[in-house]
């Protein structure tokens, strides 16, 4: 069966710290793989989405990058934390059978930046 | 903006009750979804409905897709107060875009 691995699940970094969050998935090949990010009481916001290796797609342009250095495996980065960082980030992956279907997510990260 | 709306943002009601939800969404899209989501916790998928699909049965779950309104419902029969939770419908653009509502927050009474 398919599962998606994000961690660490809480992290506290300080301004102008660098980040990286790993997500991984098992189970499946070529999957589409995503990142969102929550504000507190609010909805999802795209930020990056990737089709395959090394084809990474931004729709937020800020100071987070993303990669995908292995077919299951998408990493989230910041050289430098700002406060705005802050937030519930979540990993999410799909497959395309014709059309994009269902979604499974990881169980999140809360990032706080202090 | 390609995120949907959902309304209302907030719904509060009692055990037994059927519990409606909204969403707007703005281009063409191939399918649409619901999610339902725990507090601080990741998305869990409810269930699709295609574009040519009108009407969708789950359980207690029924979703209509009226695709000339761009527009989704959500109505949970019998609430339980195991639903509380936030809901949100999400569109597929562009084939591999998927991009969510901005959600609605149940909470149901015992």
């Amino acid at each position: 069966s398919q599962t998606i691995h994000q961690w660490p699940a809480t992290l506290v970094q300080p301004v102008g710290s660098p980040l990286s969050l790993e997500c991984t998935v098992e189970g499946t090949s070529n999957p589409n793989l995503y990142w969102y990010r929550q504000a507190a009481g609010r909805g999802l916001q795209l930020l990056f989405y990737s089709v395959g290796i090394g084809q990474i797609s931004s729709e937020v342009p800020q100071n987070l990058s993303a990669s995908r250095p292995q077919d299951r495996q998408f990493i989230l980065s910041s050289k430098k934390l700002l406060l705005s960082d802050s937030g519930f980030y979540l990993c999410a992956w799909s497959s395309r059978q014709g059309a994009l279907g269902e979604a499974f997510f990881g169980q999140g990260t809360r990032l706080t930046v202090v | 903006s390609q995120q949907g709306e959902e309304d209302p943002q907030a719904l509060s009601i009692q055990e037994g009750e059927n519990a409606t939800m909204n969403c707007s969404y703005k281009t063409s899209i191939n399918n649409l979804q619901w999610y339902r989501q725990n507090s601080g916790r990741g998305l869990v998928h409810l269930i699709l409905i295609r574009s040519n699909e009108r009407e969708k049965h789950s359980g207690r779950l029924r979703v209509t897709l009226d695709t000339s309104k761009k527009s989704s419902s959500l109505l949970i029969t019998a609430s339980r107060a195991a639903d509380t939770a936030s809901y949100f419908c999400a569109t597929v653009y562009n084939t591999d875009k998927l991009i969510f509502g901005t959600g609605t927050r149940l909470q149901v009474f015992p």
